[in-house]
């Protein structure tokens, strides 16, 4: 059984690096067939695709925080990070990681299947 | 980008069925799956690829997908299955995941 896990501070000054590590247990990283995603969600608001990283190191991110997000991978550790950079108030919110399963039935579709128990993160000084 | 439409909240009386939908440009030609979330938790997959039920979820939970329009649908509605719902794709134009605004389903 697959296990993802949040790790990092739960409080960030405005203006500074959000970083963030997920720690993936029972399966390799490195297997194929898997993206490594990042997701928020803000207090009684809704989910909020930050980026995603293959195990190649190859990523996609929102165009809304594409400038400011940095998604890296650890297969030695076995770990995926996020860092945001130049955060606000409007950044408070709970983080999710999350592992995103390809399958191929005609097309290509990608869709979660394993979720963090997601770690709250409050930008305030 | 892609937008994916819910309606904010779906009230059901329990044994009922209820229907939450999730529009979206020509959506019947894309995959659509559906989360559930309850208060203080993790998302759950409940449906993906349209109408696939991941192992564990009950048969009472159903999907469709067609035109501009998906459909969770649950039928012999639970206490229990009162949540938030997220419907989601891959855009695979732009390469990028699109989620729903969430749709709470409230339980009379």
């Amino acid at each position: 059984q697959v296990q993802l896990q949040e790790s990092g501070p739960g409080l960030v000054k405005p203006s500074q690096t959000l970083s963030l590590t997920c720690t993936v247990s029972g399966g390799s990283i490195s297997s194929g067939g898997y993206y490594w995603s990042w997701i928020r969600q803000p207090a009684g608001k809704g989910l909020e695709w930050i980026g995603r990283i293959y195990t190649t190191g190859s990523t996609n991110y929102n165009p809304s925080l594409k400038s400011r997000v940095t998604i890296s991978v650890d297969t030695s550790k076995n770990q995926f990070s996020l860092k945001l950079s130049s955060v606000t108030a409007a950044d408070t919110a709970v983080y999710y990681c999350a592992r995103e399963s390809l399958m191929v039935r005609g097309v290509i579709f990608y869709y979660f299947d394993y979720w963090g128990q997601g770690t709250l993160v409050t930008v305030s000084s | 980008s892609y937008v994916l439409t819910q309606p904010p909240s779906v009230s059901v009386a329990p044994g009922k069925t209820a229907r939450i939908t999730c529009g979206g440009n020509n959506i019947g030609s894309q995959s659509v799956h559906w989360y559930q979330q309850k208060p203080g938790q993790a998302p759950v997959l409940v449906i993906y690829y349209d109408s696939d039920r991941p192992s564990g979820i009950p048969e009472r939970f159903s999907g469709s997908n067609s035109g501009n329009t998906a459909t969770l649908t649950i039928s012999r509605v639970e206490a229990g299955d009162e949540a938030d719902y997220y419907c989601q794709v891959w855009d695979s134009r732009s390469d990028l995941v699109v989620f729903g605004g969430g749709t709470k389903l409230t339980v009379l």
